[in-house]
């Protein structure tokens, strides 16, 4: 079956540092890759997609994405944290193998940025 | 430019009262449509899912059903509500293409008293 784990419930880190938030993935076949933000009382907005071609992913706000096949990772990260950056993120794999196109979350992780 | 529009933006009801949350998609066609719950800001958990008018498909079992009327039209209903179906509903839509993403409403913040 096809997942994703987000193994840090919450990461803190401070203003103007590099960020990490990590993400594995488990699938057969080749993955799809997403991930999102979502701030207090508002839905999820999607910052960038893996499908294949270069491991490293630019997406919105600055944030980019590594894939690493071999440790089956997804991880998000930023060069310089903004306290705006302060949100719940989440990883997603799309399922492909039930034939109906969902997709499957992980658990979110909570970024605090800290000015 | 495709938007989605979720309403009401909250809610408070009371128990064993019926439900209806409304999503609408514009500028797409033959969207895929989600409904989600969301508990105390968290995992979210799939609800329903459409591929088509009038066919949807069920994750979870509960008093919760959805209707599919028209393409870009996505309904919540219930006909008693309990207190566990507090929580916040998020509808996504997205195209029927591996690659493409889901995009989300702003969501309904169900309180059920």
């Amino acid at each position: 079956a096809q997942s994703v784990a987000q193994p840090e419930d919450q990461v803190n880190v401070a203003e103007g540092n590099p960020l990490t938030v990590k993400c594995t993935y488990s699938v057969s076949g080749n993955p799809y890759l997403f991930w999102y933000v979502q701030y207090p009382n508002r839905g999820l907005q999607f910052l960038l997609k893996y499908i294949t071609g270069d491991n490293l992913v630019k997406g919105s706000y600055g944030f980019e994405a590594e894939f690493n096949k071999s440790q089956t990772s997804f991880h998000l990260k930023k060069p310089s944290a903004l306290v705006s950056d302060s949100a719940l993120y989440f990883c997603a794999v799309r399922d492909i193998t039930s034939g109906t196109y969902k997709y499957i979350f992980g658990t979110g992780t909570r970024l605090k940025v800290l000015a | 430019s495709q938007t989605i529009h979720q309403w009401p933006a909250t809610l408070v009801q009371p128990v064993g009262s019926p439900l209806s949350l409304e999503c609408t998609v514009e500028g797409t066609s033959n969207p895929n449509l989600y409904w989600y719950r969301q508990a105390a800001g968290r995992g979210l958990q799939l609800l329903f899912y459409s591929v088509g008018i009038g066919q949807i498909s069920s994750e979870v079992p509960q008093n919760l059903s959805a209707s599919r009327p028209q393409d870009r039209q996505f309904i919540l209903s219930s006909k008693k509500l309990l207190l566990s179906d507090s929580g916040f509903y998020l509808c996504a839509w997205s195209k029927g293409i591996l690659d493409q993403p889901q995009h989300f409403g702003d969501g309904t913040r169900l309180s059920i008293l």
